[in-house]
């Protein structure tokens, strides 16, 4: 079945600096694949989706994702960091029409 | 502004007693889901509803059940609440044909001692 993995379980990034998440895929076809932010204390929220066209996508809040099909990779980044960024961060894929399925989450901790 | 709403945000019970867990969507969406995060496992998908009395197993549904009776409303149970049930839960929703795009509840934090 379609899945995604976070390599990076914590990342710690200075604010200003430009920040890139990792998300692997495996399965052959093209997957739909998502980025979802949870900040603390609050729900999860989508910040971008892929599902097919162009291979770079452009989310809420300043973040971009790229998909590489000769990585299976769809790698999360922003230019520029805020403190309000530190988040658990997610990657998902919709292996069939209903159930989005998560990777482990990539913590992300914002350094002044 | 959408909203799900989540009946507690902490939550501590015994072991053996029988938990409820509240979830209400303003948005008139047709699919609710239940889900438990622990860290190093993401999300994982407890169980799912696509309509009002209908409900789906996800991919952990063993020792929950689940209620839908009304559009709005998604009740998760645990029958006999174990220790190893400990763990945060989402709940969220999504409109019919677009169940990638979930809205999220902020979570209830159930610690079962």
């Amino acid at each position: 079945a379609q899945s995604v993995t976070q390599p990076d379980i914590h990342i710690t990034v200075s604010e200003g600096a430009s920040l890139e998440l990792r998300c692997n895929y495996s399965y052959g076809a093209t997957p739909y694949l998502f980025w979802y932010v949870q900040s603390p204390g609050q729900g999860l929220q989508l910040l971008l989706k892929y599902f097919s066209g162009d291979t770079l996508v452009q989310g809420i809040k300043g973040f971009e994702a790229e998909f590489k099909r000769s990585q299976s990779s769809f790698n999360l980044r922003k230019p520029s960091v805020h403190w309000s960024d530190a988040a658990e961060y997610f990657c998902a894929t919709l292996p069939n029409d209903y159930k989005l399925s998560f990777g482990a989450g990539t913590t992300v901790t914002v350094r002044a | 502004d959408v909203k799900v709403t989540q009946s507690s945000r902490y939550l501590v019970k015994r072991t053996g007693e029988k938990v409820f867990l509240e979830c209400v969507q303003d948005m008139d969406h047709e699919n609710m889901f239940w889900y438990r995060q622990d860290p190093g496992l993401g999300l994982r998908l407890i169980y799912f509803s696509y309509d009002v009395k209908m409900k789906e197993k996800g991919d952990i549904p063993e020792g929950y059940s689940v209620s839908r009776e009304k559009k709005e409303r998604f009740s998760l149970i645990l029958e006999s609440a174990s220790t190893n049930q400990t763990s945060m839960y989402l709940c969220a929703s999504s409109p019919q044909g677009t169940s990638y795009e979930q809205y999220f509840g902020p979570g209830t934090r159930l610690t079962v001692t």
